[in-house]
């Protein structure tokens, strides 16, 4: 079975300092990844979808940036937090193919003071 | 661009009665997209309800449906009988055909009375 872990559970960041939040999938090769944002009460919206180890295609500009340096890893970061930066991010997966459900990580938690 | 529309933030029925949360969508694509339901229960992360990816085609899980309706564009998430264990927030979305974006729309809060 597919399990999904992110990292961490929760963070409290200063505005202007760095961030990298992670993602790892485990039991699915060659999985397309994604990172959403969701803002206390907005919607998800998706920032990124890798279909391969090294490429990214950004969704939505927010000044964050993400990589894929392992088949199983996605990573997002920044290196300046702004306050809107704050919210719920998850990393989700899809089944290469053409199935088009994705599916969630526990998510982390960021707030930015 | 595609776009999903749930109308009630929130939502709160009694225990044993009937639910209805309405979805329209908006696609823009060649084909028929395939729509979903998407359930987060406090505490726990988003998991896939159901989907259906065929109009006029019905998806079904834990005791809830949605009929894909293509003339008007819908897709409401129903169940005869809810339960206080239902209580969560919920969210329709859409994927279209040869696209890597999912699409979600605000989300509906349920609450279930005892």
């Amino acid at each position: 079975a597919q399990t999904i872990h992110q990292w961490p559970v929760a963070e409290i960041k200063a505005v202007g300092s760095p961030l990298s939040l992670g993602c790892t999938i485990k039991g699915k090769s060659s999985p397309n990844l994604y990172w959403y944002w969701q803002a206390t009460g907005g919607t998800l919206q998706q920032l990124f979808y890798s279909i391969t180890v090294g490429q990214v295609e950004s969704v939505v500009q927010l000044n964050l940036s993400a990589s894929r340096p392992k088949d199983d890893q996605f990573i997002l970061s920044t290196e300046k937090l702004l306050l809107s930066h704050s919210g719920f991010y998850l990393c989700a997966w899809r089944a290469w193919g053409q199935t088009y459900e994705q599916y969630f990580g526990p998510g982390t938690r960021l707030t930015v003071l | 661009g595609d776009s999903v529309t749930q109308t009630e933030g929130q939502v709160t029925v009694s225990e044993s009665k009937s639910l209805i949360i309405n979805c329209t969508y908006s696609a823009t694509s060649i084909g028929y997209p395939n729509l979903f339901w998407y359930v987060r229960y406090p505490g726990e992360g988003l998991q896939l309800l159901l989907k259906v990816i065929t109009a006029g085609q019905k998806g079904s899980s834990r005791g809830f449906e949605a009929t894909y309706n293509k003339e008007a564009t819908s897709f409401h998430l129903q169940k005869a009988s809810v339960q206080e264990s239902d209580s969560a927030v919920y969210y329709c979305a859409l994927a279209s055909s040869g696209s890597w974006q999912l699409i979600f729309g605000s989300g509906t809060q349920l609450t279930v009375m005892p």
